[in-house]
Parts: C-alpha cells; sequence; structure tokens
C-alpha cells in the first residue's frame, strides 16, 4: 500500500523567511503533484514533477523530485502571507495519494 | 479549460434522506472520475473511481451501497450518499480526467486529475 508522509504538519513562519516542506512516498512513483488548498476550498494545482531530478519553480515556490530517495521538497522562499495555506503533494500510480498535508501559516 | 463543476456547493439535510452530487467536465470529456471526501483538518481521502459506461471501483471500507456512483455521460458522474447520517458529514471533492488530452513534458506524457470545487455536505 502507497503511502505518502509530509514534514512538518504544521509550520508557522515569519514573513520574509525561507522554510521546506517535505513529502517522502514508500513505493515507486515517477509522478508527483503538489497542490494549495485555501479554508473552505477545493484543490489548486501547483506543480507537476515527473521525472528524477525534475525542478519546476512558480513564484516564490519551487518543488523538486528524487525518485531514488522517494522524496520531493517545496521550497518556499521570502515568504509573504498569501502563501498562507495548506499544502499537499500526491503521488500518482494510476490514482492519486495525497499526503498528510502541510498547514502553512506566515506570520507579519 | 479543464474546468469540472460540482452541484450543489453546499448542503444541509436530516439525518436518514438522500443527497445527490452531481460532478461535470465542462470543457472536456472524462472517462474517469475521481471521488474523494475530505473531513476537517485531514487530507482527501479517494473514495471510488467512476469509470463511465461501467460500474465504478470502490475503495477498501468504502460502501458501495451508502455512496452510490452513476457516470452515465462523458461529462457526467453523481455521487448519491443514502441514508444520510452525521458522520457522513464532509468535504466531497471530485476530479475528472481528460482521457484524451495528454499534457507532454519533456519526453514523459500524463493526463492530470482536475478537481471541483467540492460540495460541503452537513447531516443534521
Amino acid at each position: 500500500e502507497l503511502k505518502v508522509e509530509q514534514n512538518p504538519l504544521f509550520l508557522s513562519m515569519q514573513e520574509g523567511k525561507n522554510y521546506t516542506i517535505y513529502c517522502n512516498y514508500s513505493t515507486t512513483s515517477d509522478r508527483l503533484y503538489w497542490y494549495r488548498q485555501d479554508p473552505g476550498k477545493s484543490l489548486e494545482s501547483l506543480f507537476v514533477l515527473l521525472s528524477n531530478g525534475a525542478v519546476k519553480q512558480e513564484g516564490r515556490l519551487m518543488a523538486s523530485l528524487d525518485t531514488k530517495a522517494r522524496l520531493s521538497t517545496l521550497h518556499i522562499t521570502a515568504a509573504v502571507h498569501d502563501l498562507s495555506a495548506t499544502y499537499f503533494c500526491a503521488v500518482s500510480n494510476e490514482k492519486l495519494t495525497f499526503g498528510t498535508g502541510t498547514r502553512l501559516t506566515i506570520i507579519p | 479549460g479543464a474546468v469540472v463543476s460540482q452541484h450543489p456547493s453546499w448542503v444541509i439535510c436530516k439525518s436518514g434522506t438522500s443527497v445527490k452530487i452531481e460532478c461535470r467536465s465542462l470543457d472536456f470529456q472524462a472517462t474517469t472520475m475521481f471521488w474523494y471526501r475530505q473531513f476537517p483538518k485531514q487530507s482527501l481521502m479517494l473514495m471510488a473511481t467512476s469509470n463511465e459506461g461501467s460500474k465504478a471501483t470502490y475503495e477498501q471500507g468504502v460502501e458501495k451501497d451508502k455512496f452510490l456512483i452513476n457516470h452515465a455521460s462523458l461529462t457526467l458522474s453523481t455521487l448519491t450518499v443514502t441514508s444520510a447520517h452525521p458522520e457522513d458529514s464532509s468535504f466531497y471533492i471530485c476530479s475528472a480526467r481528460d482521457s484524451h488530452n495528454y499534457h507532454i513534458s519533456g519526453a514523459r506524457s500524463y493526463n492530470e486529475q482536475f478537481f471541483g470545487p467540492g460540495t460541503r455536505l452537513t447531516v443534521l
């Protein structure tokens, strides 16, 4: 059974700081997604990572994938309040298995 | 493009009643749709995979007689929660996969799931 774990579960950080969210998964998969969810809303797609070593960046967010380590990271650079949300990674093997989620709060 | 709608956005019902939730792909055909359930402060859990013209595939622990899924067309799947009880209160999210439109990134192709806005069900 595929298991997907995120670390940390909760993250409170000051504006302007950098931080990384980690996503570990238990079985081989070379397709990984990152999503953002605002309170009461559905999912917003951020990144899809398809191959080992893939790196994608959008604004202050950068995602990477290491399929050998079964690890993906979501790096936040110079955080701003608008990035406050819950972030999920999800691993795809025909169907999506979601991580536990990381609730990110950016403090002014 | 790739818009998925859900109806209703929220519903409040009495215990014992049935509730139907619709999921529509508005600008593409989806042979496969997925139904997820999300309890407060938790992650999304896949309930079932809905295939057009055939029976849905339910995940372990999901009662198929309680959560009826119909996928009668390439743009519509419905989830009916039968005899709803307070413990069924949750946020239900569908997604649809555009089976005919593969995205290309480098040498890899994939078809992404597009998520609906969700339906919040409260059973009193």
